[in-house]
């Protein structure tokens, strides 16, 4: 147990829904990151809050939008997916105490949720 | 962009061995980080060095660092089942960012 939920677990979804997924943080940290984990790919970062506001986002297409109404939470909404978005989708969260200390700072990860696109 | 690659993409070992894998990234970085992932499951830091170090260990892991081949060395000592899993490396990507890039990984799979 890292400090870090995500559900759901596994998910199911057609390409025309629209689904949440969520992740909570209970270390006080204050940047909170959603990758993206294809097979035989590297790890891709989606997107990086820190104290509530966007600080990168990768080219990620609109059919995935972020939300982050606290330190502690983080949400990915999507919508109209495509098969190829079908991967394990973690979340991480660490310290930003300034500088480049988002990568000095080790990331604790949650354990992911499956998605399946059908 | 991603900075970090790993080598081998895949290691089987018997329990008992030890098991090296490396990682190797292309501009100057400050420190890099290993993390381990069982399948299906999220990342766990395993350990960071920094550049100033050439190397640190951490109960049966030792890493090294080789600023000047650009490198890194991941060794897991006296390795057991439970060592099976996915190791990466994270490195500062360049172009200036501060988020750290992971690569594609080393899949070790120990036999018991």
């Amino acid at each position: 147990e890292t400090g870090v939920t995500q559900t759901p677990r596994h998910l199911v979804m057609g390409m025309t829904n629209k689904k949440s997924l969520k992740c909570e943080q209970h270390l006080g940290h204050n940047a909170m990151y959603w990758y993206k984990q294809s097979a035989k790919k590297p790890l891709e970062l989606m997107f990086v809050y820190s104290l509530e506001e966007r600080v990168e986002n990768n080219s990620v297409p609109s059919r995935f939008s972020p939300e982050c109404p606290n330190s502690s939470h983080l949400f990915l909404h999507l919508h109209t997916l495509q098969p190829e978005d079908s991967a394990l989708y973690l979340c991480a969260s660490s310290q930003d105490s300034g500088a480049d200390s988002l990568f000095y700072n080790e990331q604790f990860f949650g354990p992911g949720t499956r998605l399946t696109v059908l | 962009s991603q900075q970090g690659e790993e080598d081998p993409q895949a290691l089987s070992i018997q329990e008992g061995e030890n098991a090296t894998m490396n990682c190797s990234y292309k501009t100057s970085i400050n420190n890099l980080q290993w993390y381990r992932q069982n399948s299906g499951r999220g990342l766990v830091h395993l350990i960071l060095i920094r550049s100033n170090e050439r190397e640190k260990h951490s109960g049966r892991l030792r890493v090294t660092l080789d600023t000047s081949k650009k490198s890194s060395s991941l060794l897991i000592t006296a390795s057991r089942a439970a060592d099976t899993a996915s190791y990466f490396c994270a490195t500062p990507p360049s172009g200036g960012s501060y988020i750290p890039t992971f690569g594609r990984g080393t899949s070790l799979i120990v036999h018991p």
